[in-house]
């Protein structure tokens, strides 16, 4: 079964800084999507970025880019120029293709504080 | 484009009642819908996956008959808490599917007093 790990529980940053987020996956298939989503006070889910697994390029949205690491499974997310309203819980999910049921596991999530 | 809306945002009920909680796609077709649950300062839980024009799909250790889904057309799914408890106090939040990933809803919190 395909697992998702923050191992960050909270993380701070400094407004305008830089800050990254970690997140590992446990899978054994190929073909799967990774998203970044942003979950604010409201608790609103919103998708920041997503990358495929066959991409080798990093995904990019802006302020936002990942580290995709395919073979160390690893997929962290990088804020740039934080913003106040960066702040958030953050979820990295996995999504598998093979399965065809395209059911996203989300790992526990990361409170981002950003300060003035 | 892909907007999620969940209704109602929130809902205080009597224990042994039953709540539906409504989920629509409203500028794009979703034959898959997704019902989760979310406790406090923890992940999303997905409960089942929501088919249109199926039966939905449970996730282990959900009852099915307690947490009702019906799928009936490509823009609504409705989950339904059947006989709630206070244990059933929750976040429910669902998405759906779209061409670019899923789309969530804002969330319903449901409290049973």
């Amino acid at each position: 079964a395909q697992t998702v790990t923050q191992s960050q529980p909270e993380m701070s940053v400094q407004e305008a800084e830089t800050v990254t987020l970690s997140c590992t996956y446990d899978t054994s298939e190929s073909d799967y999507y990774l998203f970044w989503y942003k979950q604010p006070p409201s608790r609103q889910m919103i998708l920041v970025i997503r990358q495929e697994a066959y991409k080798q390029q990093n995904a990019t949205e802006n302020r936002f880019s990942v580290n995709f690491q395919k073979a160390a499974k690893s997929f962290s997310l990088k804020i740039s120029d934080s913003q106040l309203g960066d702040a958030a819980m953050y979820f990295c999910a996995y999504r598998s293709e093979a399965s065809g049921t395209y059911k996203y596991i989300f790992g526990t999530g990361t409170r981002l504080k950003v300060l003035a | 484009g892909a907007v999620v809306s969940q209704h109602p945002s929130w809902v205080i009920c009597k224990s042994g009642t039953s709540v539906k909680i409504e989920c629509r796609s409203l500028d794009f077709q979703a034959t898959t819908m997704f019902w989760y649950r979310q406790f406090p300062k923890q992940s999303l839980m997905l409960m089942a996956t929501s088919n249109e024009g199926s039966k939905a799909t449970y996730e282990q250790g959900v009852e099915k008959d307690k947490f009702l889904i019906n799928h009936a057309s490509l823009t609504l799914s409705t989950l339904t808490v059947t006989s709630a408890h206070p244990e059933d106090s929750s976040f429910y939040i669902c998405s759906a599917r779209a061409l670019t990933g899923a789309f969530f809803g804002q969330g319903t919190r449901l409290t049973v007093v």
